[in-house]
C-alpha cells in the first residue's frame, strides 16, 4: 500500500460547483496533514493544513480528517478556472512530510 | 520576506557531467529540504537537514547524488556522473522548526540530462 493514494484524474468539475479530492494514508501515527496547490509548470504552494479530526474551514476550502478511517479531503465550493491545477495530498512520517502524486482538477467554465 | 531560491532555473548538460543545484533557505528556517518531482515518481523526498546536519538521506536514489549544507544560507545538490535518467525538477523546501509543519518551497530547477 503506497503512503498517501489520491486518485490521479484529472476531476472535471463546472464552473460554480463543488470539487471534491480525497486522499487516503498508511501511517496511523500521521498527525499532520497538508494540501498542496501546484499549477502546470509552478512549484506546490500551501493551501490548507489541518491536524485534528473534523472540518477547518478557510474561504472557499473546507479540509476534512477522518483519522480513524485515515482519510483526509478537500473542498472546493464555488469553484473557478484559476482553481484548475493539481492537488497535492501531504502527511508527516516522523519529522518529514510525504506527499501523494496528486489530482489533476480541472474546471470547465 | 524572500523566498526559497533556488539556481540555476533550468540547466541541460550531457550525460555524464558534473551538476549542481543550489538553494538558499527562508532565513530562520531550521530544516532543509530536497526534492525531485517525475511525472510517473512524484514529488520524492531525497534528503532533509535539520540546522545544517543531514538527518535523512534514505531518499537519495544512488552514490552518484550528494548534498550538503555548509551553513544556514546554503545547500547543494550534485549529481556527478549525471544520467538521462536524472532528468527531473528538483525542488528546495524549507520550514520554520519541525520537519512535519507546512514546508515553503522554491521555484526549482529543471533539470535535462540529455
Amino acid at each position: 500500500q503506497k503512503e498517501v493514494e489520491q486518485n490521479s484524474g484529472p476531476l472535471s468539475v463546472p464552473e460554480g460547483a463543488i470539487a471534491s479530492l480525497n486522499c487516503t494514508y498508511s501511517d496511523r501515527g500521521s498527525q499532520s496533514f497538508f494540501w498542496y496547490r501546484q499549477y502546470s509548470g509552478k512549484s506546490p504552494e500551501l493551501i490548507m493544513s489541518i491536524y485534528s479530526n473534523g472540518d477547518k474551514e478557510d474561504g472557499r476550502f473546507t479540509a476534512q480528517l477522518n483519522k480513524a478511517s485515515q482519510y483526509v479531503s478537500l473542498l472546493i465550493r464555488d469553484s473557478q478556472p484559476s482553481d484548475s491545477a493539481t492537488y497535492l495530498c501531504a502527511v508527516n512520517r516522523d519529522d518529514k512530510i510525504i506527499f501523494g502524486k496528486g489530482t489533476r482538477l480541472h474546471i470547465l467554465p | 520576506d524572500a523566498g526559497v531560491i533556488q539556481s540555476p532555473r533550468h540547466e541541460v548538460t550531457e550525460m555524464g557531467q558534473e551538476v549542481t543545484l543550489r538553494c538558499k533557505p527562508i532565513s530562520g528556517h531550521d530544516y532543509l529540504f530536497w526534492y525531485r518531482q517525475t511525472m510517473m515518481r512524484g514529488l520524492e523526498l531525497l534528503i532533509y537537514f535539520n540546522n545544517n546536519v543531514p538527518i535523512d538521506d534514505s531518499g537519495m536514489p544512488e552514490d552518484r547524488f550528494s548534498a550538503k549544507m555548509p551553513n544556514a544560507s546554503f545547500s547543494t545538490l550534485k549529481i556527478q556522473p549525471s544520467e538521462p535518467r536524472d532528468s527531473a525538477v528538483y525542488f528546495c523546501a524549507s520550514s520554520p522548526d519541525r520537519g512535519d509543519q507546512p514546508q515553503h518551497f522554491g521555484d526549482g530547477t529543471r533539470l535535462s540530462i540529455l
